[in-house]
Protein backbone atom coordinates (compact mmCIF):
# COMPACT_ATOMS: atom_id res chain seq x y z
CA UNK A 1 0.00 0.00 0.00
CA UNK A 2 1.06 3.66 -0.21
CA UNK A 3 2.27 4.16 -3.69
CA UNK A 4 3.04 6.95 -5.15
CA UNK A 5 3.37 7.22 -9.21
CA UNK A 6 4.87 10.30 -11.18
CA UNK A 7 5.03 11.57 -14.64
CA UNK A 8 6.99 11.62 -16.61
CA UNK A 9 10.19 10.13 -15.41
CA UNK A 10 12.13 11.73 -17.43
CA UNK A 11 12.14 14.76 -19.45
CA UNK A 12 14.14 16.70 -21.86
CA UNK A 13 13.07 20.13 -23.31
CA UNK A 14 14.33 23.46 -24.88
CA UNK A 15 14.79 26.76 -22.79
CA UNK A 16 11.45 28.73 -23.18
CA UNK A 17 9.27 25.84 -22.86
CA UNK A 18 7.01 24.61 -20.03
CA UNK A 19 6.48 21.04 -18.37
CA UNK A 20 3.95 19.49 -16.77
CA UNK A 21 4.85 16.29 -14.14
CA UNK A 22 2.08 14.54 -12.70
CA UNK A 23 2.16 12.93 -9.49
CA UNK A 24 -0.78 10.09 -7.88
CA UNK A 25 -1.30 8.64 -4.98
CA UNK A 26 -2.06 4.92 -6.79
CA UNK A 27 -3.50 3.19 -3.56
CA UNK A 28 -4.75 6.19 -1.12
CA UNK A 29 -6.41 9.83 -0.89
CA UNK A 30 -4.15 12.43 0.02
CA UNK A 31 -5.30 15.83 0.79
CA UNK A 32 -1.62 17.14 1.37
CA UNK A 33 1.25 16.45 -1.52
CA UNK A 34 4.51 18.04 -1.39
CA UNK A 35 7.02 18.84 -3.78
CA UNK A 36 10.76 18.62 -3.97
CA UNK A 37 13.25 19.48 -5.84
CA UNK A 38 17.48 17.58 -5.15
CA UNK A 39 20.51 18.71 -6.71
CA UNK A 40 22.97 15.97 -7.43
CA UNK A 41 24.46 14.44 -3.70
CA UNK A 42 21.73 17.03 -1.92
CA UNK A 43 18.92 16.56 0.34
CA UNK A 44 15.85 17.40 -0.82
CA UNK A 45 14.45 20.59 -0.96
CA UNK A 46 11.01 21.31 -0.35
CA UNK A 47 9.67 23.77 -2.96
CA UNK A 48 5.73 23.64 -2.22
CA UNK A 49 2.64 21.85 -0.34
CA UNK A 50 -0.13 21.40 -2.41
CA UNK A 51 -3.66 21.08 -0.42
CA UNK A 52 -6.43 19.75 -2.26
CA UNK A 53 -8.93 21.89 -3.34
CA UNK A 54 -6.81 25.18 -2.22
CA UNK A 55 -3.73 27.27 -3.40
CA UNK A 56 -0.44 26.04 -2.95
CA UNK A 57 2.05 26.75 0.15
CA UNK A 58 5.61 27.98 -1.35
CA UNK A 59 8.95 27.85 0.19
CA UNK A 60 10.92 31.13 0.57
CA UNK A 61 12.26 31.37 -2.52
CA UNK A 62 10.37 29.55 -4.64
CA UNK A 63 8.87 31.62 -7.71
CA UNK A 64 5.24 30.78 -7.57
CA UNK A 65 4.62 32.22 -10.66
CA UNK A 66 7.27 29.62 -12.37
CA UNK A 67 6.17 26.49 -10.65
CA UNK A 68 2.74 26.31 -10.95
CA UNK A 69 0.85 23.37 -8.94
CA UNK A 70 -2.49 22.28 -8.78
CA UNK A 71 -3.95 19.24 -6.53
CA UNK A 72 -7.50 19.26 -8.05
CA UNK A 73 -8.40 15.67 -6.53
CA UNK A 74 -7.39 13.66 -3.52
CA UNK A 75 -4.98 11.39 -6.15
CA UNK A 76 -3.64 14.03 -8.47
CA UNK A 77 -0.96 17.05 -8.02
CA UNK A 78 0.63 18.72 -11.08
CA UNK A 79 3.60 20.68 -11.08
CA UNK A 80 4.40 23.19 -14.58
CA UNK A 81 7.92 24.49 -15.01
CA UNK A 82 7.32 27.19 -16.80
CA UNK A 83 9.47 28.62 -18.89
CA UNK A 84 12.28 26.49 -18.13
CA UNK A 85 15.99 27.57 -18.08
CA UNK A 86 18.71 25.45 -17.65
CA UNK A 87 19.48 26.08 -14.24
CA UNK A 88 15.70 24.21 -13.63
CA UNK A 89 17.46 21.10 -14.40
CA UNK A 90 16.92 19.11 -11.68
CA UNK A 91 14.94 15.63 -10.19
CA UNK A 92 11.63 16.44 -8.77
CA UNK A 93 10.42 14.32 -6.31
CA UNK A 94 6.77 14.52 -5.09
CA UNK A 95 5.18 12.89 -2.13
CA UNK A 96 1.85 12.33 -0.25
CA UNK A 97 0.66 12.28 3.07
CA UNK A 98 -1.62 9.55 4.21
CA UNK A 99 -1.45 5.58 4.46
CA UNK A 100 -1.54 3.56 7.56
CA UNK A 101 1.35 5.42 8.85
CA UNK A 102 0.66 9.26 8.76
CA UNK A 103 3.83 10.30 7.03
CA UNK A 104 4.76 10.79 3.21
CA UNK A 105 5.30 8.73 0.83
CA UNK A 106 7.53 9.33 -2.25
CA UNK A 107 7.21 8.88 -5.88
CA UNK A 108 9.90 7.80 -8.05
CA UNK A 109 10.72 11.32 -9.36
CA UNK A 110 10.94 12.77 -12.24
CA UNK A 111 14.69 13.92 -13.74
CA UNK A 112 14.26 17.25 -15.87
CA UNK A 113 16.70 18.38 -18.47
CA UNK A 114 16.43 21.43 -20.26
CA UNK A 115 18.66 22.32 -22.55
CA UNK B 1 23.33 25.22 13.21
CA UNK B 2 21.01 23.51 10.57
CA UNK B 3 18.28 21.95 11.95
CA UNK B 4 19.09 18.32 11.00
CA UNK B 5 22.55 17.46 10.54
CA UNK B 6 23.97 13.81 9.32
CA UNK B 7 27.11 12.93 8.38
CA UNK B 8 27.26 12.67 4.26
CA UNK B 9 30.04 10.00 4.58
CA UNK B 10 30.50 8.20 2.43
CA UNK B 11 30.68 4.66 4.40
CA UNK B 12 31.81 1.95 3.19
CA UNK B 13 31.69 -1.63 5.11
CA UNK B 14 32.62 -5.03 4.19
CA UNK B 15 28.91 -7.75 3.60
CA UNK B 16 27.73 -8.88 6.88
CA UNK B 17 28.69 -5.79 8.91
CA UNK B 18 26.81 -3.92 11.08
CA UNK B 19 26.51 -0.32 9.92
CA UNK B 20 25.12 2.64 12.22
CA UNK B 21 23.99 5.64 10.81
CA UNK B 22 23.24 8.92 13.27
CA UNK B 23 21.57 12.29 12.81
CA UNK B 24 21.29 14.89 15.46
CA UNK B 25 18.87 17.99 15.53
CA UNK B 26 18.50 20.80 17.61
CA UNK B 27 14.42 21.49 17.30
CA UNK B 28 13.07 19.83 20.63
CA UNK B 29 9.23 20.26 19.07
CA UNK B 30 10.12 17.33 16.80
CA UNK B 31 8.47 14.22 17.63
CA UNK B 32 8.14 11.79 14.58
CA UNK B 33 11.15 10.36 13.40
CA UNK B 34 11.39 8.43 10.31
CA UNK B 35 14.62 7.05 8.03
CA UNK B 36 14.47 6.45 4.20
CA UNK B 37 16.26 4.83 1.81
CA UNK B 38 17.11 6.44 -1.50
CA UNK B 39 18.83 4.40 -4.50
CA UNK B 40 20.51 6.55 -6.93
CA UNK B 41 17.84 8.13 -9.53
CA UNK B 42 14.92 7.00 -6.92
CA UNK B 43 12.51 8.54 -4.85
CA UNK B 44 13.12 7.63 -1.66
CA UNK B 45 11.48 4.74 0.57
CA UNK B 46 10.39 4.84 3.83
CA UNK B 47 12.04 2.35 5.97
CA UNK B 48 11.43 2.75 10.09
CA UNK B 49 8.98 5.23 11.74
CA UNK B 50 8.84 6.05 15.07
CA UNK B 51 7.13 8.27 17.42
CA UNK B 52 8.80 10.02 20.27
CA UNK B 53 12.09 8.47 22.58
CA UNK B 54 12.81 4.46 22.14
CA UNK B 55 13.79 1.45 19.79
CA UNK B 56 11.79 0.17 17.27
CA UNK B 57 13.05 -3.39 15.36
CA UNK B 58 11.53 -4.62 11.85
CA UNK B 59 13.77 -7.56 10.61
CA UNK B 60 17.57 -6.07 10.27
CA UNK B 61 16.67 -3.10 10.90
CA UNK B 62 16.50 -1.24 14.85
CA UNK B 63 15.97 2.67 14.69
CA UNK B 64 17.00 4.57 18.09
CA UNK B 65 15.68 7.63 19.14
CA UNK B 66 16.76 9.74 22.01
CA UNK B 67 14.78 12.34 22.72
CA UNK B 68 16.43 14.38 25.31
CA UNK B 69 19.71 14.14 23.41
CA UNK B 70 18.21 15.31 20.14
CA UNK B 71 19.88 12.02 18.45
CA UNK B 72 18.55 9.26 16.41
CA UNK B 73 20.32 6.21 14.89
CA UNK B 74 19.61 3.65 12.21
CA UNK B 75 21.27 0.49 12.79
CA UNK B 76 21.52 -2.26 9.62
CA UNK B 77 22.19 -5.88 10.96
CA UNK B 78 23.67 -8.39 8.65
CA UNK B 79 24.48 -5.69 6.04
CA UNK B 80 23.75 -6.38 2.65
CA UNK B 81 25.01 -5.66 -1.27
CA UNK B 82 21.74 -3.80 -1.83
CA UNK B 83 21.33 -2.05 1.00
CA UNK B 84 23.88 0.09 -0.41
CA UNK B 85 21.85 3.37 -0.73
CA UNK B 86 21.46 6.91 0.72
CA UNK B 87 20.02 7.09 3.73
CA UNK B 88 18.18 10.19 4.62
CA UNK B 89 16.79 11.05 8.47
CA UNK B 90 13.75 13.15 8.54
CA UNK B 91 11.52 14.08 11.41
CA UNK B 92 8.99 16.82 11.90
CA UNK B 93 6.86 18.30 15.07
CA UNK B 94 3.35 17.22 13.67
CA UNK B 95 1.76 14.17 12.32
CA UNK B 96 -0.53 15.31 10.03
CA UNK B 97 -2.10 19.16 9.82
CA UNK B 98 -1.77 22.39 8.09
CA UNK B 99 1.72 22.66 9.56
CA UNK B 100 2.94 19.15 8.59
CA UNK B 101 6.47 19.40 7.03
CA UNK B 102 9.38 17.10 7.51
CA UNK B 103 12.46 17.77 7.67
CA UNK B 104 15.59 16.19 6.29
CA UNK B 105 19.29 15.38 6.90
CA UNK B 106 21.74 15.34 3.92
CA UNK B 107 21.67 11.48 3.76
CA UNK B 108 24.81 9.31 4.55
CA UNK B 109 26.09 7.30 1.07
CA UNK B 110 26.65 3.82 2.40
CA UNK B 111 28.23 1.21 0.28
CA UNK B 112 28.21 -2.69 1.53
CA UNK B 113 31.24 -4.70 -0.33
CA UNK B 114 30.51 -8.14 -1.36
Amino acid sequence: GAVVSQHPSRVICKSGTSVKIECRSLDFQATTMFWYRQFPKQSLMLMATSNEGSKATYEQGVEKDKFLINHASLTLSTLTVTSAHPEDSSFYICSALGGTQETQYFGPGTRLLVL
Amino acid sequence: QKEVEQDPGPLSVPEGAIVSLNCTYSNSAFQYFMWYRQYSRKGPELLMYTYSSGNKEDGRFTAQVDKSSKYISLFIRDSQPSDSATYLCAMSAESGGSNYKLTFGKGTLLTVNP
